[in-house]
């Protein structure tokens, strides 16, 4: 299996602050990687695929980057809805697997 | 738009078979284009893949959990369906039912829409 690895595990940030989330994956996968947000007692919500296509309805402030096996998600200016949880997910290969998640806390 | 939303019991006794159903509403299971998933997620913690089925039948599992998990599909109804069996208390999760979506190329899913996640509880 593919083991996703987040970093940080939780980050305190400001309205408006830039935010940047890492995931790395144990072999490389190409660009087959997808961002979610989670916030608590909902589904998750998909934000990007193919580490850096926005899914249609994102606010074009998230952004992904990274191919092979490290990628980043970055929000550039984050706002009161952005604080959640977030988790990257490879589809290069089965089964599919999830990065831990990264809870975004207002400092 | 595209909605699913999943149903069962939210109270499975140790050793029995979880059943869940996930209906879906807005498009057809049918189109051929999606392929149709479980993720589950333990209370407090992250998200695991349990298996897909395509709308001919064909699945695939975790090998995590192969050997208990068995999905199905009713075309007629527009569900799809998990059993788990012989399930414990490290089987208490918010299960999700959740739409895989593959662009050219794309060896495997990401997932969109997701169902709300139903909760349950492995307790006698």
């Amino acid at each position: 299996d593919i083991q996703m690895t987040q970093s940080p595990s939780s980050v305190s940030a400001s309205v408006g602050d830039r935010v940047t989330i890492t995931c790395q994956a144990s072999q490389g996968i190409s660009s087959w990687l997808a961002w979610y947000q989670q916030k608590p007692g909902k589904a998750p919500k998909l934000l990007i695929y193919a580490a850096s296509s926005l899914q249609s309805g994102v606010p074009s402030r998230f952004s992904g980057s990274g191919s092979g096996t490290d990628f980043t998600l970055t929000i550039s200016s984050l706002q009161p809805e952005d604080f959640a949880t977030y988790y990257c997910q490879q589809a290069n290969s089965f089964p599919l697997t999830f990065g831990g998640g990264t809870k975004v806390e207002i400092k | 738009q595209v909605q699913l939303q999943e149903s069962g019991p939210g109270l499975v006794k140790p050793s029995q078979t979880l059943s869940l159903t996930c209906t879906v509403s807005g498009g057809s299971i049918s189109s051929g284009d999606y392929y149709w998933s479980w993720i589950r997620q333990p209370p407090g913690k992250g998200l695991e893949w349990i298996g897909y089925i395509y709308y001919s039948g064909s699945t695939y599992y975790n090998p995590s959990l192969k050997s208990r998990v068995t999905i199905s599909v009713d075309t007629s109804k527009n569900q799809f369906s998990l059993k788990l069996s012989s399930v414990t208390a490290a089987d208490t999760a918010v299960y999700y039912c959740a739409r895989g979506v593959r662009i050219a190329a794309s060896p495997g899913d990401w997932f969109d829409p997701w169902g709300q996640g139903t909760l349950v509880t492995v307790s006698s």
